[in-house]
């Protein structure tokens, strides 16, 4: 019963390192989110995929890149980590259209 | 520029009374709309949904109300429970796509 699973959940990096952050789901979905939240701007969406091979922008893309490597896994990647990147990310997937979004429990990161 | 907005950052309400959280929006093309509650340190976790040919959908203490030509949406919670203490996302679907817009949270906090 696992839903969406995020790895890591805590990250501290140094400014210019790179990174990326793991989420699987194995719910069979379709469609896959990276999001993330911060104080007084809620959830803001990175990159979302529709399907296995498709990715497209979201809100705020600068500085993110994503790969839909198979149905399961959606990963996000950091190139050149910049402290404005901290914040805690969230994974989540949907379903047939006009379904729910299932969330992952968040990756805490912080850009030092 | 926010096309969901929730104006009011947070909430007080007594338990057993009513909590009505709000969201408006701005982009007439939205046709699916969710609510989502987020206790800290975890994922958001879904609540309830209405589609834009609808005007109200219920589901036990929760309803949401949608006016459309107001492009308004509300959560009413009735009686409100200390459990529900959390804090409060609407979101929005525009039509034809799998993006999932959300707005910026109001945290309600009932109290005995």
């Amino acid at each position: 019963n696992a839903g969406v699973t995020q790895t890591p959940k805590f990250q501290v990096l140094k400014t210019g390192q790179s990174m990326t952050l793991q989420c699987a789901q194995d719910m069979n979905h379709n469609s896959m989110y990276w999001y993330r939240q911060d104080p007084g701007m809620g959830l803001r969406l990175i990159y979302y995929s529709a399907s296995e091979g498709t990715t497209d922008k979201g809100e705020v893309p600068n500085g993110y890149n994503v790969s839909r490597l198979n149905k399961r896994e959606f990963s996000l990647r950091l190139e050149s980590a910049a402290p404005s990147q901290t914040s805690v990310y969230f994974c989540a997937s949907s379903g047939t259209a006009n379904t729910e979004a299932f969330f992952g429990q968040g990756t805490r990161l912080t850009v030092v | 520029d926010q096309q969901v907005k929730q104006n009011s950052p947070s909430l007080s309400v007594q338990e057993g009374r009513i909590s009505i959280l709000n969201c408006d929006y701005t982009n007439s093309m939205f046709d699916y709309f969710l609510w989502y509650k987020k206790y800290p340190a975890e994922g958001p976790t879904f609540l309830i949904s209405i589609s834009s040919i609808k005007d109200k959908n219920e589901d036990g203490r929760f309803t949401v109300f949608l006016n459309k030509s107001a492009k308004h949406l509300s959560l009413h919670i009735v009686p409100s429970q200390p459990g529900d203490s959390a804090v409060y996302f609407c979101a929005a679907r525009p039509i034809n796509t799998d993006k999932l817009i959300f707005g910026t949270g109001t945290r309600l906090q009932v109290f005995p």
